[in-house]
């Protein structure tokens, strides 16, 4: 299976600040990326899907870019609800998924 | 919109098995490409398997391989997900997810099913 690596972790972060996560796949999955938001006691809300494409709903501040082995999620100008913890996952529905390991984007 | 019900909380002794359940709301479950997800304790997402709809198959995460079972009741339009000899280390809230019509990535949740194993 295809192995899925996200950084940082945690990252500390205040209201109004760019913030960047990346994600690294073990082999090319071209597009195929979802990146999730789960905060504490709810179930994940998907933002981004095929890498780039924003979610219905999703505020504009956030985006995805990347293609091949590396991604990233940005967050334009970090806002109080947005504190939470963010997945990528490999996702294409038709071979095995998986998640990086999450980062949790905390208050500085 | 796709809404997804899931049975509530379970406790089950080691090596015990487990089924939880998936209820389908505003469609049937086999125009669905139901996944299952879990979450131990402060721990992050680990995806276990889903329907593979281009050949009709469940796909399974190797580590699960053998020991969990997908299925689905369309007579209920009910997914089900069954994990057999139960340790520990399985204890974690369970989900079911799936794409709704368009849909490229898993963007409807269930609530969860908090799953205990503890003797």
């Amino acid at each position: 299976d295809i192995q899925m690596t996200q950084s940082p972790s945690t990252l500390s972060a205040s209201v109004g600040d760019r913030v960047t996560i990346t994600c690294r796949a073990s082999q090319s999955i071209n597009n195929w990326l979802a990146w999730y938001q789960q905060k504490p006691g709810k179930a994940p809300k998907l933002l981004i899907y095929k890498a780039s494409n924003l979610e219905s709903g999703v505020p504009s501040r956030f985006s995805g870019s990347g293609s091949g082995t590396e991604f990233t999620l940005t967050i334009s100008s970090l806002q109080p609800d947005d504190f939470a913890t963010y997945y990528c996952q490999h996702f294409n529905n038709y071979s095995p998924c998986s998640f990086g390991q999450g980062t949790k984007v905390d208050i500085k | 919109q796709v809404q997804l019900e899931q049975s509530g909380t379970e406790m089950k002794k080691p090596g015990a098995s487990v089924k939880v359940s998936c209820k389908v709301s505003r469609y049937t479950v086999t125009d669905l490409s139901m996944h299952w997800v879990r979450q131990a304790p402060g721990k992050g997402l680990e995806w276990m398997g889903g329907f593979d709809p281009e050949d009709g198959e469940i796909i399974y995460a190797q580590k699960f391989k053998g020991r969990v079972t997908m299925t689905e009741d369309s007579s209920t339009d009910t997914a089900y997900m069954e994990v057999s000899s139960l340790t520990s280390d399985d204890t974690a809230v369970y989900y079911c997810a799936t794409l709704s019509i368009f849909a490229v990535a898993p963007d409807v949740w269930g609530q969860g099913t908090m799953v205990t194993v503890s003797s």
